[in-house]
């Protein structure tokens, strides 16, 4: 099945700075990338997917870029706000399969 | 619009008992998924449903978990003779039906403590 990886597991930035988180995958054949955020004990949000058809897509400060090649995609949040605080997931699903294979979080801090 | 509804936010169960998550998806959304959440851990697939069909249940240990989504009423995950391992937070999330397996919106979460 896939297997998605996030690195780093931590990323502090000063607010007002970019963040990028990165995610791998396994199986070729995903072709639906979303990215969630979780704050402390609230549930995940969806905040920005890219499909395999495309490989950017962006909205206001959040973007993602997606390399079927290298088979990565990253998260890119600019001009970071204390808001952004939280835990980021990345996820991947090929055409046909029905779930979402999560990878295990990325802790992003935005220092005031 | 109301989003995707779960109840109860907290559950505490003693072992060998009996734990039932329900799940209300959002209004239009016809596909439900079940996810478990260990701490610290990303999400981990349990099963998908449509009305009145298990669609894929891989995801599922084989014993005494099980899972429903009648024609009326919430979507149900059932874990039979509770163990410490189980706790957990289960997320449910729902996706409309245009929309198969992507767009999913999830609930606030059902967080189990096995105690």
């Amino acid at each position: 099945g896939e297997n998605v990886e996030q690195h780093p597991s931590t990323l502090s930035v000063q607010e007002g700075d970019s963040a990028v988180i990165k995610c791998t995958y396994s199986d070729s054949a995903s072709n639906y990338f979303p990215w969630y955020k979780q704050e402390l004990g609230k549930r995940p949000q969806l905040i920005i997917d890219i499909r395999s058809n495309v490989g950017e897509k962006k909205d206001q400060r959040i973007a993602v870029t997606l390399n079927k090649t290298a088979k990565h995609f990253s998260l890119h949040i600019t001009e970071t706000q204390p808001e952004d605080s939280a835990v980021y997931f990345c996820a991947a699903t090929p055409w046909g399969n029905n779930r979402l294979a999560f990878g295990k979080g990325n802790q992003v801090v935005v220092i005031p | 619009n109301a989003g995707v509804m779960q109840n109860p936010r907290h559950l505490v169960r003693r072992r060998g008992q009996e734990a039932r998550l329900r799940c209300s998806p959002m209004k239009g959304h016809s596909h439900v998924y079940w996810y478990r959440q260990l701490p610290e851990e990303g999400l981990k697939f349990m099963v998908y449903l449509q009305k009145e069909n298990i669609i894929d249940e891989s995801g599922m240990p084989k014993e005494r978990f099980s899972a429903e989504f009648p024609k009326e009423g919430p979507s149900i995950l059932r874990i039979q003779q509770v163990v410490r391992g189980d706790s957990a937070a289960y997320f449910c999330a729902s996706s409309p039906l245009d929309r198969g397996p992507y767009e999913q919106y999830f609930g606030p979460g059902t967080r189990l403590t096995v105690t």
